[in-house]
């Protein structure tokens, strides 16, 4: 079965570092979104991109974050300046269409450390 | 405000029996609902999605309602298995927004 793809799995950095959180969706998939999890905490919508141009975005999503598809299959989230609080897990997930059929396809997920 | 919650405590089921997870939503119009299973330290994996005009949906041993005069989807899961434990979310999307909210999400544990 086809999967959504992350990488790294772990990613450790000081504060103040930038991160790049690579994630590879469904060949056929058009709409890519980046979600966070806090530990303990729920899910949250980051960004959703399709036709090469973000969709909607969230209020978490500030200037520091930007996003990516670089070459036709990789989809990327960086994070310019890392503070403590972008501790979490960050999942990347895709939909053939708007997710009314089949739902989303999350990856496993980068669990991002900020020391 | 919008909120969507969940069974905020765990729930705990003896084997074979039928466990049934809650999600309760106020201030949206979703246009369907969709239910997640997420295990430690991964992603969420689609389950079922019901959309607004539906009341009912089954897929093998679950089912799920969605009662939009009630604002509440239920999820059943029958003769559960200890397979089945894990942490249940669902999750809508607005009628006039193309993102997908989260529940805080229902810890099964099936014993």
């Amino acid at each position: 079965e086809p999967e959504v793809t992350q990488t790294p799995s772990h990613q450790v950095t000081q504060m103040g570092q930038e991160v790049i959180l690579r994630c590879v969706p469904i060949s056929n998939h058009l709409y890519f979104y980046w979600y966070r999890q806090i530990l303990g905490q729920k899910v949250e919508f980051l960004v959703s991109f399709y036709n090469n141009e973000i969709s909607e975005k969230s209020e978490i999503f500030d200037d520091q974050f930007s996003v990516e598809r670089p070459d036709g299959s990789n989809f990327t989230l960086k994070i310019r300046s890392t503070k403590l609080e972008d501790s979490a897990m960050y999942f990347c997930a895709s939909t053939i269409g708007t997710g009314e059929v089949s739902g989303y396809t999350f990856g496993s997920g980068t669990r991002l450390t900020v020391v | 405000s919008q909120k969507i919650e969940q069974n905020s405590e765990a729930l705990n089921i003896q084997e074979g029996k039928t466990a049934t997870l809650t999600c309760n939503y106020t201030n949206y119009s979703p246009a369907y609902l969709q239910w997640y299973r997420q295990d430690p330290g991964r992603g969420p994996v689609f389950l079922l999605l019901i959309r607004e005009n539906e009341k009912e949906k089954r897929k093998e041993r679950l089912k799920v309602t969605f009662d939009t005069t009630l604002k509440q989807s239920l999820f059943h899961i029958t003769a559960s298995q200890p397979a089945d434990s894990a942490t249940y979310l669902c999750a809508l999307k607005h009628n006039q927004g193309g993102k997908l909210i989260f529940g805080q999400g229902t810890e099964l544990s099936v014993k």
